[in-house]
Order: C-alpha cells, then sequence, then structure tokens
C-alpha cells in the first residue's frame, strides 16, 4: 500500500489568501507530482520534480508555484487565491524510472 | 503527444452482470497503459497495468484488461460486478521522454452505476 499523505484535505478559503497544500510520502520516491481536477473531469498535470531541487510545470497552465526540498515533500501554493482555483488537487509519486503512480487522497480546494 | 479517449462518460450495469469499459489511446510508440479507480472524495487507485508481454493483464478486485495494439484500446472487463464497485474509472497512458513531462495522461473518466 502507497503511502502519500495529502493535507488538508478540504479547505474553504477567502479570495486574496496565500495557502500551501501539502504534501508528503514515506516511500523514497523521486518523481513527484501535482494534477489538477475539476468536478467531472480528467486529471491534468500542472507540476511535478524529478527529484531535490527539481521542479518543472506541466501540460496545464497554472498560477500555482511548487517547491522540492526535501525528498518526501512537495507542497504547492497559491500566493493569492480566486474562484477560478477551486478544484480538487492530487499530489501523486513514482519510483525512479517508473511511471506508475500512486496518489494521495486529494485536496479539495474552494475559493470564495 | 499522446491522447486518452474514454467514450463512455456513464455507464450503468446491474450488479452481478458483466463489465466492460472503453479505452482507446493515441500514442506513436509503446504505450504503458494503466488503469485506476476513484472512489467520491478519494484519490486515485491503482487496478492495474501494462508495459509489455502478456496483452491480458490481470489487476485488483477482479478487474483485467486486453490491450488490443491493431485497435489502439485497453479495455477494462470484470466478469461480475459488486455494488461497491460504483466510481469513477480512469484509463491512462504514460511515456517516458528525455525532456519533458513524463507524467500520465488520463481520460475524461467514466462513472460507473451499479443498479440493485
Amino acid at each position: 500500500e502507497a503511502d502519500i499523505y495529502q493535507t488538508p484535505r478540504y479547505l474553504v478559503i477567502g479570495t486574496g489568501k496565500k495557502i500551501t497544500l501539502e504534501c508528503s510520502q514515506t516511500m523514497g520516491h523521486d518523481k513527484m507530482y501535482w494534477y489538477q481536477q475539476d468536478p467531472g473531469m480528467e486529471l491534468h498535470l500542472i507540476h511535478y520534480s524529478y527529484g531535490v531541487n527539481s521542479t518543472e510545470k506541466g501540460d496545464l497552465s497554472s498560477e500555482s508555484t511548487v517547491s522540492r526540498i526535501r525528498t518526501e515533500h512537495f507542497p504547492l501554493t497559491l500566493e493569492s487565491a480566486r474562484p477560478s482555483h477551486t478544484s480538487q488537487y492530487l499530489c501523486a509519486s513514482s519510483v525512479p524510472g517508473g511511471l506508475e503512480a500512486f496518489f494521495g487522497q486529494g485536496t479539495r480546494l474552494t475559493v470564495v | 503527444a499522446q491522447s486518452v479517449t474514454q467514450p463512455d462518460i456513464h455507464i450503468t450495469v446491474s450488479e452481478g452482470a458483466s463489465l466492460e469499459l472503453r479505452c482507446n489511446y493515441s500514442y506513436g510508440a509503446t504505450p504503458y497503459l494503466f488503469w485506476y479507480v476513484q472512489s467520491p472524495g478519494q484519490g486515485l487507485q491503482l487496478l492495474l497495468k501494462y508495459f509489455s508481454g502478456d496483452t491480458l493483464v490481470q489487476g485488483i478486485k477482479g478487474f483485467e484488461a486486453e490491450f488490443k495494439r491493431s485497435q489502439s484500446s485497453f479495455n477494462l472487463r470484470k466478469p461480475s460486478v459488486h455494488w461497491s464497485d460504483a466510481a469513477e474509472y480512469f484509463c491512462a497512458v504514460g511515456a517516458y521522454s528525455g525532456g519533458g513531462a513524463d507524467g500520465l495522461t488520463f481520460g475524461k473518466g467514466t462513472h460507473l452505476i451499479i443498479q440493485p
């Protein structure tokens, strides 16, 4: 069973606030990902990382930023939340050289 | 770039009946294919994967999928569904690349409804 954790699970926040979504994995995986999933829609890759100090933008443009200072942590930050950021954010990780992704339970973000 | 099409947005099946969820992919080289399941409010759980070899792959929870290169398909099947199988099912294709994103590309998902 994969061990990847996201906090908070649910977040309702006002427009203009700064937020950080946490993602941690205990598997020692190098590669980590953030996907955005709107209701009833497919997942879109917004950020990924090959390892410490590596961050790349994904296929879907996002105003969020990420950092990878430690292997196990891959937080996502929104400097100024807007209603258009309302979505579910899913974090995932995979082993080096592997494509199989292990997902966290997601953070459902609502910006009011 | 790779893409995945899941033609059925919703499928309704009676409990105990057989199930087939369709998935078509577009990718220039040998694809790496996955099926994930997502229960409401949860993350995604891997059901099965195809990398190479036998084109019929077995997964968890009694699911199987068959890779058909000629049809660019990777359909998911289960002989007899249970009420607990009601969920969203996602097909995905993955690729290795030297410089671009190598995360998975997902289809839009198929919502499975189980009738008693």
